[in-house]
């Protein structure tokens, strides 16, 4: 299997645009997690998913953020618009149960 | 919100050392993990201890657990320069893991 697949991998944009990041999870893992990372923060959860089904986005910080996964096998996490404060390396994740996580590569996301 | 807490922030050895690395958390939990980033790459699962086991052994890695405290920590033996890394734990409670802020190892040949 490939691993968990982000794309892009990189991401630069201007405040106010739409940003859209990707995720592939592990084929037949039922659990799929969104994560940020900062210096000053650390890895935050922000919503994960079970068999397709948002279970906890009590992490998504507003509702500029949004995250869908429309199928078992593709998830987005979008912003708009997106601000400065949001540059930071975002994080998929997958599972089989709710235990071991696999996470993908990140997508370093810069806002200017 | 953080449960786990790593201590130290950082370390710094000389590869053949060994490396301990400390994690303490809040709450009751049903197994804690550790796991490992690479600069600039993702996490890495490296081990998980289940709260009713005590310690466990990966290859040179040794990771105990003491529920009554609170407490894990994480033992690598015989350091190497491609131990170099973030090392993470993640406690998981029946819910999503919650990652602490890390110990960031240096190993040094």
């Amino acid at each position: 299997d490939a691993g968990v697949i982000q794309s892009p991998r990189h991401e630069v944009t201007e405040m106010g645009q739409e940003v859209t990041l990707r995720c592939k999870p592990i084929s037949g893992h039922d659990y799929l997690f969104w994560y940020r990372q900062t210096m000053m923060r650390g890895l935050e959860l922000l919503i994960y998913f079970n068999n397709n089904v948002p279970i906890d986005d009590s992490g998504m910080p507003e509702d500029r953020f949004s995250a869908k996964m429309p199928n078992a096998s593709f998830s987005t996490l979008k912003i708009q618009p997106s601000e400065p404060r949001d540059s930071a390396v975002y994080f998929c994740a997958s599972s089989p149960t709710q235990e071991t996580q696999y996470f993908g590569p990140g997508t370093r996301l810069l806002v200017l | 919100s953080q449960q786990g807490e790593e201590d130290p922030q950082a370390l710094s050895i000389q590869e053949g050392e060994n490396a301990t690395m400390n994690c303490s958390y809040k709450t009751s939990i049903n197994n804690l993990q550790w796991y490992r980033q690479n600069s600039g790459r993702g996490l890495v699962h490296l081990i998980l201890i289940r709260s009713n086991e005590r310690e466990k052994h990966s290859g040179r890695l040794r990771v105990t657990l003491d529920t009554s405290k609170k407490s894990s920590s994480l033992l690598i033996t015989a350091s190497r320069a491609a131990d170099t890394a973030s090392y993470f734990c993640a406690t998981g409670a029946g819910t999503a893991l919650i990652f602490g802020k890390g110990t960031t190892l240096s190993v040094s040949s």
